[in-house]
């Protein structure tokens, strides 16, 4: 069966760096997405890898190692703002999105 | 309007009902989406449309109905609801081509009493 796989919760610091691990099984391969979610919204687009390595876009970025089935979200200089749910999705040999539950992640001052 | 937007916002229904969700957008993207979030699980498509006129199942799609008459709108029917679908409901929209980026609506919430 096709599965992702990331924490449920985690808790960082303002200003601090967390990282936000996934790992996937899934039917083929077409690209990992990292979306973030604040509670009562809708999920809204932050990164896609589809090469192994790292993209960096601001104070996030994402890594991804194909042969490992891994990726991971890279949340640096955290601010209150970003409290929210971060879901991470693979797109499979259909071209749909399979999604996990999401990481929700609290920062504390 | 701008980007995707949703109707009802939110919805109690009494079981049996029947109800349509609507959604709408303006992006002219050919692909469309419905999923539905349940808390401790992640996104779960229901129906697709790859083009106006063409429709998919997706993974849970029992209970459910769509149509895509032309390309702005989605509407997702449940023919007769029941408690189980009760749930954040989800459509979204991209292009066909580059890597799709799924652009999301407001979502509705529905409660099926």
């Amino acid at each position: 069966g096709q599965n992702i796989d990331q924490p449920t919760e985690m808790t960082a610091t303002e200003g601090a760096i967390v990282q936000i691990n996934c790992t996937y099984q899934t039917s083929g391969f077409n690209g990992l997405f990292w979306y973030q979610q604040h509670a009562g919204e809708a999920p809204t687009f932050l990164s896609y890898n589809v090469l192994d390595g790292l993209e960096e876009k601001g104070r996030f970025s994402s890594f991804l190692s194909r042969s490992k089935g891994y990726s991971y979200l890279l949340l640096k200089e955290l601010q209150m703002k970003d409290s929210a749910s971060y879901l991470c999705a693979v797109m499979d040999s259909n071209y749909q999105l399979i999604w996990g539950a999401g990481t929700k992640l609290i920062i504390k001052p | 309007i701008a980007g995707i937007t949703q109707a009802p916002t939110s919805q109690i229904l009494a079981a049996g009902r029947r109800m349509t969700l609507r959604c709408t957008q303006d992006m002219r993207h050919n692909a469309m989406y419905w999923y539905r979030q349940d808390l401790g699980l992640g996104l779960r498509l229901i129906h697709y449309s790859n083009t106006a006129g063409t429709t998919g199942k997706g993974e849970v799609p029992d209970g459910y109905s769509v149509s895509r008459a032309n390309t702005d709108d989605f509407p997702l029917t449940l023919a007769s609801a029941v408690p189980s679908q009760t749930s954040v409901y989800f459509c979204a929209s991209s292009d066909t081509g580059g890597y799709n980026e799924q652009f999301f609506g407001p979502g509705t919430r529905l409660t099926v009493l």
